[in-house]
């Protein structure tokens, strides 16, 4: 099993310019969350997605959309990229409801620069 | 905003000594979770202890959690090189999210 997988692995963009960030998990988890991590500031909740069908909204939601495509996989978008978005993305998937608790399982990052 | 928040930022130690960092929450928890992050990589997980646990053990990982004081701890025994990495505690208020700290980093001197 690859676990969860992420593309690309380094990105560096232009201000204003638009681009996607694929996940794509084979654990069959219902669950999925995109992150972003700063320095000192641990990760931060993005969006995600309880099950398939349905988003919410996390801590730093602004300047991003989601996409789950289907239970699998789940898309992070920038429409329209700037210098405060450059940063570490993670994707993260868990299976809560099978579980009980919400043990999370992470991609390798996409390192991602604006320029 | 972050619920867990980690105590020290920044943990230096010698090969074999033991390293212990702490985390403080704001909010109930149904559970608190400890993660790894090794340099340049993804979060790993390393243990979980229940909201009704007060200490829990796995191999040299030892983690304590006082729901009173809102804390917990992370003890390393006898660390080794490859233990060099940011640890970070993570909330679960069983509402699908997790809620992670800014972490404490660790380094292993040899």
């Amino acid at each position: 099993n690859a676990g969860v997988t992420q593309t690309p692995k380094f990105q560096v963009l232009k201000t204003g310019q638009s681009m996607t960030l694929q996940c794509a998990q084979d654990m069959n988890h219902n669950s999925m969350y995109w992150y972003r991590q700063d320095p000192g500031m641990g990760l931060r909740l993005i969006y995600y997605s309880a099950s398939e069908g349905t988003t919410d909204k996390g801590e730093v939601p602004n300047g991003y959309n989601v996409s789950r495509l289907n239970k699998r996989e789940f898309s992070l978008r920038l429409e329209s990229a700037a210098p405060s978005q450059t940063s570490v993305y993670f994707c993260a998937s868990s299976d809560p409801s099978g579980q009980g608790y919400n043990e999370q399982f992470f991609g390798p990052g996409t390192r991602l620069t604006v320029l | 905003s972050q619920q867990g928040e980690e105590d020290p930022q920044a943990l230096s130690i010698q090969e074999g000594e033991n390293a212990t960092m702490n985390c403080s929450y704001k909010t109930s928890i149904n559970n608190l979770q400890w993660y790894r992050q090794n340099s340049g990589r993804g979060l790993v997980h390393l243990i979980l202890i229940r909201s009704n646990e007060r200490e829990k053990h796995s191999g040299r990982l030892r983690v304590t959690l006082d729901t009173s004081k809102k804390s917990s701890s992370l003890l390393i025994t006898a660390s080794r090189a490859a233990d060099t990495a940011s640890y970070f505690c993570a909330t679960d208020g069983n509402d699908y999210k997790l809620s992670f700290g800014a972490g404490t980093t660790v380094t292993v001197r040899a």
